[in-house]
């Protein structure tokens, strides 16, 4: 079954770098879109972007500057980095999935990984 | 930036009550998307494409809507129903949810 885990670094110090992994289990990462999305206390759920089947990507101008999205399809993995964090960018990461190649909304999300923002 | 409006914010309804959640939109999209979440677990999808189930959930929601205005309504309360619930827009990037309604039991 299609299975979505993320993996982060839990904490993170103020203007350093954050990368999480998302690997994915039962579906091929070049059949569907693989999205972000990040639940913070100020401002709840925020669709950040996404890496198409076919390897581009599609980025929240929010978050345009200083984040980026990739993909190992050998591993089953897809990567989110984003860099010059605030403490705003506290809050719980999801990966998710759609129902279809393309989907405008999120069948599957992973359990998601907390990072907190703190010196 | 489509911005989506959740009323109410939170409201509490009685086992075998009906509830109408509402999401209204700044701008005209062409579905709407909804989540349900508990406390300290993932969003799950709920309700696609305005009107559409998603597994799993139970026949006494149903969803409707168009243009700029949709509604979640749940025709008979029952206790496992209380979480909050979001909609989601995907018609426009960057896609974008509502801030939520939390449904309590009364």
């Amino acid at each position: 079954q299609v299975q979505l885990k993320e993996t982060g670094p839990g904490l993170v110090q103020p203007t350093q770098t954050l990368s999480i992994t998302c690997t994915v289990s039962g579906f091929s990462l070049t059949s569907y879109y693989m999205q972000w999305v990040r639940q913070t206390p100020g401002k709840g759920l925020e669709w950040m972007g996404f890496i198409r089947s076919g390897g581009s990507t599609e980025y929240n101008s929010e978050f345009k500057s200083r984040l980026s999205i990739s993909r190992d399809t050998s591993k089953n993995q897809v990567f989110l980095k984003m860099n010059s964090l605030k403490t705003e960018d506290t809050g719980v990461y999801y990966c998710a999935r759609g129902a279809t190649r393309v989907s405008y909304w999120f069948a599957y999300w992973g359990q998601g990984t907390l990072v907190t923002v703190s010196s | 930036e489509i911005v989506l409006t959740q009323s109410p914010t939170t409201m509490a309804a009685s086992p075998g009550e009906k509830v109408t959640l509402t999401c209204r939109a700044s701008s005209s999209v062409s579905y709407m998307h909804w989540y349900q979440q508990r406390s300290g677990t993932s969003p799950k999808l709920w309700i696609y494409e305005t009107s559409k189930l998603a597994s799993g959930v139970p026949n006494r929601f149903s969803g409707s809507g168009s243009g700029t205005s949709y509604s979640l309504t749940i025709n008979s309360m029952e206790t496992e129903d209380a979480a909050t619930y979001y909609c989601q827009q995907g018609s426009s990037y960057p896609w974008t949810f509502g801030g939520g309604t939390k449904l309590e039991l009364k």
